[in-house]
């Protein structure tokens, strides 16, 4: 069981946006920056968002991530079907001195 | 582009000693702070460590006991060895590269992984 919590599993239709929260606690969210990631499984898991809201170059606007307290969350714009992956939360967790993740989400594009 | 390629035994015997391999293609291995991860099989990901040229080093202390890493800069290569494994270490095993935006450490460029069997 994963310390940040994810919903397993979410969709959309093309073009509409979508958001995927991740809940943690005072030892990792709230104390610290949340980093998602996109993953298709046998590809190499691609950073969309660190420290809370920051897009690395490359990734589309269409990506935005955003932090309340002990939850964060990852919103996408105009979902196109290249979209469909798995997506991770990370964050740093103070009490167990390591970077834990969320157990991921699965994005089906409809 | 900076590109990182895991290789591994894909096998192993339980009690033996694991070593994993990371290749650091496109750019300089002397920087940045080198991390392992892995995934068991219907698990989520777990951080296993990381390590800086420097000698710094944060191992996840659940693993702590049974994990090196260390980093090869002759070949730009960094590693991971785990100890005693059992059958709870089968998982892929992704290397990545790491850094830190003020005191925050994150993951930008990871390998694609390689899968590791602990079996007799």
């Amino acid at each position: 069981q994963s310390v940040l919590t994810q919903p397993p599993s979410t969709s959309g239709l093309p073009g509409q946006r979508v958001n995927l929260s991740c809940s943690g606690s005072s030892s990792n969210i709230e104390s610290n920056t949340v980093h998602w990631y996109q993953h298709l499984p046998g590809t190499a898991p691609k950073l969309l968002i660190y420290t809370n809201n920051q897009r690395p170059s490359g990734v589309p606007d269409r990506f935005s991530g955003s932090k309340s307290g002990t939850s964060a969350s990852l919103a996408i714009s105009g979902l196109q079907s290249e979209d469909e992956a798995d997506y991770y939360c990370a964050a740093w967790d103070d009490s167990l001195n390591a970077v834990i993740f969320g157990g991921g989400t699965k994005l089906t594009v409809l | 582009q900076v590109q990182l390629q895991e290789s591994g035994p894909g096998l192993v015997k339980p009690s033996e000693t694991l070593s994993l391999t990371c290749s650091v293609f496109g750019g300089s291995i002397s920087t940045y702070y080198w991390s392992w991860i892995r995934q068991a099989p219907g698990k989520g990901l777990e951080w296993i460590g990381y390590f800086h040229n420097s000698g710094s080093t944060n191992y996840n202390p659940s693993l702590k006991s049974r994990v090196t890493i260390l980093v090869d800069t002759s070949k730009n290569q960094f590693s991971l060895k785990v100890t005693s494994v059992t059958a709870a270490d089968t998982a892929v095993y992704y290397c990545a590269r790491g850094r830190f935006k003020e005191y925050h450490y994150y993951m930008d460029i990871w390998g694609t992984g390689t899968t590791i069997t602990v079996s007799s």
